[in-house]
């Protein structure tokens, strides 16, 4: 079964430009994650979809980052303008289950931002 | 107050130790916890659930004390290939809230 793919795995950008990450979730799985970690610390939630609605964006910077989940499957996390304070791992994640919270999150690679 | 604290270590154990690490939580309404395992430079995968009547998996044990609201994981008989980082988890089950420790890194030397 194929797993979580993100891309781009790297990407390096200056303060005030616009970034964007792709995800694809493995195939069937109702709920996408995107997570922020910065260095030392552990994967903090900007968002969550469950199908193509939003089930929590609390903790996602919306003067600046935006997300999408179109159809359901495929999302897209962007970031427009970068600060040197996003320079982090961005994790997009998937479960299987609609009642997500005790169902397995599967994790991609990640993306690493590092902004100059 | 952190929704999640856990000691960031290092712990630096001998092959063959039992290593215990534990996790707090702020959130008393917390209804599902889990600990993940996180590889330098590499993603979070699941390790465990903790379930309230606690849980083994081979030499890994994980409880959970809702009354002092922490959880524990316990390695018996270290590999060096534990060597990583562990992540506690906690979600709030009915809002779909995942909190993430900063994760307790464990080195096992030979």
């Amino acid at each position: 079964e194929a797993g979580v793919a993100q891309s781009p795995r790297y990407k390096i950008i200056e303060k005030r430009q616009s970034v964007a990450f792709w995800c694809n979730p493995i195939s069937g799985h109702a709920t996408l994650y995107w997570y922020q970690q910065i260095l030392g610390q552990g994967p903090k939630l900007l968002i969550q979809f469950q199908n193509n609605g939003v089930v929590d964006d609390s903790q996602l910077p919306k003067d600046r980052f935006s997300a999408e989940r179109l159809k359901g499957v495929d999302s897209t996390l962007k970031i427009q303008p970068a600060k040197l304070e996003d320079s982090a791992v961005y994790l997009c994640a998937s479960s299987l289950a609609v009642a997500a919270s005790q169902e397995t999150q599967y994790f991609g690679p990640g993306t690493r931002l590092l902004v100059l | 107050r952190k929704e999640v604290e856990q000691d960031p270590g290092p712990f630096n154990v001998p092959e063959g130790a039992t290593v215990a690490f534990n996790c707090t939580y702020s959130n008393s309404a917390s209804q599902s916890f889990f600990w993940y395992r996180q590889d330098c430079r590499k993603e979070p995968k699941l390790l465990m659930s903790v379930y309230s009547s606690g849980n083994e998996d081979g030499r890994f044990t994980a409880q959970l004390n809702r009354a002092s609201q922490y959880i524990s994981l316990l390695i018996r008989d270290s590999k060096l290939s534990d060597s990583a980082t562990y992540l506690c988890v906690v979600s709030l089950y009915n809002f779909n809230k995942f909190y993430f420790g900063s994760g307790t890194k464990l080195n096992v030397k030979p």
